[in-house]
C-alpha cells in the first residue's frame, strides 16, 4: 500500500500567496523527501529532512516533520506561477525493501498570475 | 552536461514485441533507480540497483528485468509488452540508497 499520502490533491492559489501542502504516512522512516515535477518533465528534488530533524528551510520552501504523528508539511512562500506543478511527498525506511523511496500521490498546485 | 538521461524519450511499439528503454548517470552514483509513473501521476519504484544488490518491487512482473552493464548504466529490457504497460517510466540515481535522488526526463512507452 502507498506509504505516502498528500493533502490536498490539488491546490489553487494566487501569486503572492503562500501554499502548504501537508504529507502523511504510516510506518517508521529514515528520511522523508519532497519532490516537484512540472508538467511532461522529470522530478526534482527540493528538500530532504531526516527522522531527527524538525524544520528544514531552502530559499522560499519550509518543511516540517512531526514523527509522533508521522506527517510532514511543504510551505512555500510568496508564490509565484512558475511553482505551479505538481509535489510529492517520499519517504524512506531503514529495513530491506523499505530502504526505496515510497512516494505519495502528489499534490497539484496551480499558482494564478 | 544532463546528469541523469534516458533514451528514447518517446517509444510507441505493439503489444507482444520486446523493447529497451536506456539510462546514464554522469554524477559517480552507486545506486540506480527506475520508476512507473501511471496516468495518474502515482510514481511506484520498480527496481532499486546498488554495488550489485538488486532490490525488486515484489509486484513488478518478470517480463522486466534490468540489466546494469557498469555503475553508470541501468538499462530496462521489457519482453512481451502488454497494453497495461504504458506509462512513463524514470530512471534516477543517488549516491545511497536512503540519499536524494536525481531523475532524467522520463520515457513515455506507449503500448498499441
Amino acid at each position: 500500500s502507498q506509504q505516502g499520502e498528500e493533502d490536498p490533491q490539488a491546490l489553487s492559489i494566487q501569486e503572492g500567496e503562500n501554499a502548504t501542502m501537508n504529507c502523511s504516512y504510516k510506518t517508521s522512516i529514515n528520511n522523508l523527501q519532497w519532490y516537484r515535477q512540472n508538467s511532461g518533465r522529470g522530478l526534482v528534488h527540493l528538500i530532504l529532512i531526516r527522522s531527527n530533524e524538525r524544520e528544514k528551510h531552502s530559499g522560499r520552501l519550509r518543511v516540517t516533520l512531526d514523527t509522533s504523528k508521522k506527517s510532514s508539511s511543504l510551505l512555500i512562500t510568496a508564490s509565484r506561477a512558475a511553482d505551479t506543478a505538481s509535489y510529492f511527498c517520499a519517504t524512506v525506511g531503514n529495513l530491506g525493501s523499505a530502504r526505496q523511496l515510497t512516494f505519495g500521490s502528489g499534490t497539484q498546485l496551480t499558482v494564478l498570475p | 552536461d544532463t546528469a541523469v538521461s534516458q533514451t528514447p524519450k518517446y517509444l510507441v511499439t505493439q503489444m507482444g514485441n520486446d523493447k529497451s528503454i536506456k539510462c546514464e548517470q554522469n554524477l559517480g552514483h552507486d545506486t540506480m533507480y527506475w520508476y512507473k509513473q501511471d496516468s495518474k501521476k502515482f510514481l511506484k519504484i520498480m527496481f532499486s540497483y546498488n554495488n550489485k544488490e538488486l532490490i525488486i518491487n515484489e509486484t513488478v512482473p518478470n517480463r522486466f528485468s534490468p540489466k546494469s552493464p557498469d555503475k553508470a548504466h541501468l538499462n530496462l529490457h521489457i519482453n512481451s509488452l502488454e497494453l497495461g504497460d504504458s506509462a512513463v517510466y524514470f530512471c534516477a540515481s543517488s549516491r545511497g540508497l536512503q540519499e536524494t535522488q536525481y531523475f532524467g526526463p522520463g520515457t513515455r512507452l506507449l503500448v498499441l
